[in-house]
């Protein structure tokens, strides 16, 4: 198991430049969450899709960033226009809770893309 | 949602046990703790969950007394690979989706 994809590691880019970041989930899950990590604000959870539908993205700073799940395989995140302020680590993670029945499930995280904003 | 309370930093040697106590005083009936583990660079990784009473794994132990307003993480005989962040989390099957809320955690360090 390849475990939670995530592309590109590292990005670099300057401010009011449009960033994607990507991520593929383990096969068989259908929670896709995604998190920001600075210093300042620790572990924060942005979004996260049940079954490829966002559940919740109250956790999404502002308009200029949106997620998408087209596909049980695929998502996204989309920063535009981007600023210094999104700099961090973004982290994606996935889980399946068939199996847990009402016990809180466990979340595979991704390696995270650091994304850096000049 | 239970809001936790850990140490922020502790230190340990090598060889010996590290007990991390996490407090949440506000714990609700059908909330289960979980702890996770973040090594620099990498996403945060399941550690342990449980309920009540006392779990164990190949990694780590949790204890959970009976009123279930603290749990403590011991994790015996620590290696310096083991210095990590510790997060508790407390939550149910419906809140932990939607109300996930990662604290600083604890930064354990091992000395040699």
């Amino acid at each position: 198991d390849a475990g939670v994809i995530q592309s590109p590691r590292h990005e670099v880019t300057e401010m009011g430049q449009e960033v994607t970041l990507r991520c593929k989930p383990i096969s068989g899950h259908n929670s896709l969450f995604w998190y920001r990590q600075t210093m300042m604000r620790g572990l924060e959870l942005l979004i996260y899709f049940n079954n490829n539908v966002p559940i919740d993205d109250s956790g999404m700073p502002e308009d200029r960033f949106s997620a998408k799940m087209p596909n049980a395989s695929f998502s996204t995140l989309k920063i535009q226009p981007s600023e210094p302020r999104d700099s961090a680590v973004y982290f994606c993670a996935s889980s399946y809770p068939g199996l847990a029945g009402d016990r809180p499930d466990t979340q595979y995280f991704g390696p995270g893309t650091r994304l850096t904003v000049l | 949602l239970a809001k936790t309370t850990q140490p922020i930093s502790m230190d340990s040697y090598e060889g010996q046990e590290v007990n991390i106590t996490c407090s949440h005083n506000n714990i609700a009936t059908n909330d289960y703790i979980t702890w996770y583990q973040q090594f620099p660079s990498q996403g945060p990784r399941f550690i342990i969950q449980g309920y009540k009473t006392k779990v164990t794994n190949e990694v780590a132990s949790l204890f959970i007394p009976a009123d279930r307003k603290s749990s403590t993480l011991s994790l015996p005989r620590v290696s310096l690979s083991d210095t990590a962040v510790y997060y508790c989390l407390v939550g149910d099957r419906e809140t932990s989706y939607d109300k996930v809320i990662f604290g600083p955690g604890t930064s354990l360090s091992v000395i040699p």
